[in-house]
């Protein structure tokens, strides 16, 4: 069975520019989780999408947006790109309802 | 507030030590869980154990084992006999039961293991 799947492997964007990231969930899973992991800051949950609804939100700006598709896969979004947005972006599934959580192997993003 | 504190920021052993790793955390709801998750150089992390909070029995699978006490809310992971493949950062989460879903992570320990 695959396992959670993120596009791209890496990102480089200068400061200002947009940023799009993919993740496709395992089959069968409907939820959808993004996290930010920077330098020094651990693992922050970002946003939380289940049959293509948000369903919660951690302390990011605005400028860090998503969807979910009708496939369920997921777009994270990050608009205005800071310095500090530099970080690994994770995402993990989990079936609807169930905590349990698997991880895909992560985008990293570089802001210059 | 939900917190998860990994005190020990790094540690290292020399293959077949057996190691502790600590996780103590602070929850103000009854019904939560308990996660452990293990992230290698690659970057993936790896899920390797669930626990919710009216299940205190400790668990073993293979080296690994975990002992979960409420009393001084903590949910410890012991490897035994290490090896050089369990080098990797490992984390400790909680998710409430409150709908959220969402996972709040320690700052995880990197353990390093030598041969």
């Amino acid at each position: 069975e695959a396992g959670v799947t993120q596009s791209p492997t890496h990102l480089i964007k200068t400061r200002g520019q947009q940023a799009t990231l993919r993740c496709s969930p395992i089959s069968g899973h409907t939820s959808v989780y993004w996290y930010q992991q920077a330098l020094g800051l651990g693992l922050q949950f970002l946003l939380w999408y289940d049959e293509g609804e948000e369903r919660n939100r951690g302390n990011f700006p605005p400028r860090f947006s998503g969807r979910q598709f009708p496939n369920y896969s997921s777009e994270l979004n990050v608009n205005a790109l800071e310095l500090e947005d530099s970080a690994l972006y994770l995402c993990a599934s989990s079936l609807s309802g169930d905590n349990e959580q698997f991880f895909g192997p992560g985008t990293r993003l570089t802001v210059l | 507030a939900q917190k998860v504190t990994q005190a020990q920021t790094e540690i290292s052993v020399v293959e077949k030590e057996d190691v502790t790793l600590d996780c103590v955390y602070e929850t103000r709801d009854t019904t939560y869980y308990l996660f452990w998750y293990k992230q290698p150089p690659s970057g993936e992390l790896v899920f390797l154990i669930r626990r919710n909070s009216f299940d205190e029995q400790n668990e073993i699978s293979g080296r690994y084992s975990w002992n979960f006490q409420k009393s001084t809310s903590s949910f410890n992971f012991t490897i035994t006999a290490s090896q050089v493949v369990d080098s990797a950062v490992y984390f400790c989460a909680l998710s409430e039961f409150d709908n959220t879903d969402k996972l709040i992570f320690g700052t995880g320990t990197r353990l390093q293991v030598f041969p």
